[in-house]
């Protein structure tokens, strides 16, 4: 079956730009995660969905940086007024059930942003 | 905060060789700890994943034990092979309620196991 896809694999923005980061989760995953992960770096959380709810939003680093999830499959992360440090792999997870903390959660093969 | 320590950040051996992958953790009162697998260009894998009242799991050549109150983890990963090049992470989950899905990662030990 398909995995978590995401699209695109690779973005070159201009310092100021908006960009615009889609994540198709595993059919019927109620529960989607969302990271950012600097060169060099683990995965950093961002925030997390309970189907259409975002329940979690403590790591996104700035107002720039809104995600949704309006009919509670497709995810999509948006960058506003893009910085030279938002320059990154963006990686989607989801999960089947709700996220109590012991569930797998399955990742997507990221996007690679680059702001120029 | 809780932070997460890998060590080494590279290894490189010869295959068939055992090794071990150590993670270390700076607050014990952990939900959960997992250990990932993330291949170039690809998204993360999860590996094997042990609950703070469980010692360790074992998946085939792969062993990994968990002491929390010490706050460590080790990955024994058993007569290696070129495939099992990657980098391998450790990422904890604090037991906070209603978050314990978030996960927090160590940098992770790249492997490269030699023909």
């Amino acid at each position: 079956g398909a995995g978590v896809s995401q699209s695109p694999r690779y973005k070159v923005a201009k310092r100021g730009q908006d960009v615009a980061l889609r994540c198709d989760p595993i059919s019927g995953h109620v529960s989607l995660f969302w990271y950012q992960q600097a060169l060099g770096q683990g995965p950093e959380f961002l925030t997390y969905f309970q189907n259409e709810a975002q329940l979690d939003k403590s790591g996104l680093p700035s107002d720039r940086f809104f995600a949704e999830r309006p009919e509670g499959s497709v995810s999509t992360l948006k960058i506003q007024r893009t910085q030279q440090e938002d320059s990154a792999v963006y990686l989607c997870a989801s999960s089947l059930r709700l996220a109590r903390g012991l569930e797998t959660q399955y990742f997507g093969p990221g996007t690679r942003l680059l702001v120029l | 905060k809780q932070e997460v320590t890998q060590i080494p950040a590279a290894l490189s051996v010869p295959e068939g060789e055992n090794l071990v992958l150590n993670c270390s953790f700076t607050d014990s009162a952990i939900y959960n700890l997992q250990w990932f697998r993330q291949d170039p260009g690809k998204g993360l894998t999860s590996l094997l994943l042990i609950q703070s009242s469980q010692r360790e799991q074992t998946s085939g050549r792969l062993n990994a034990s968990l002491d929390k109150s010490s706050g460590r983890s080790t990955l024994y990963i058993a007569a290696s092979q070129p495939g099992d090049s990657a980098t391998y992470l450790c990422a904890v989950s604090l037991n906070s309620g209603g978050s314990n899905y978030k996960l927090t990662f160590g940098k992770g030990t790249l492997l490269t196991v030699n023909p």
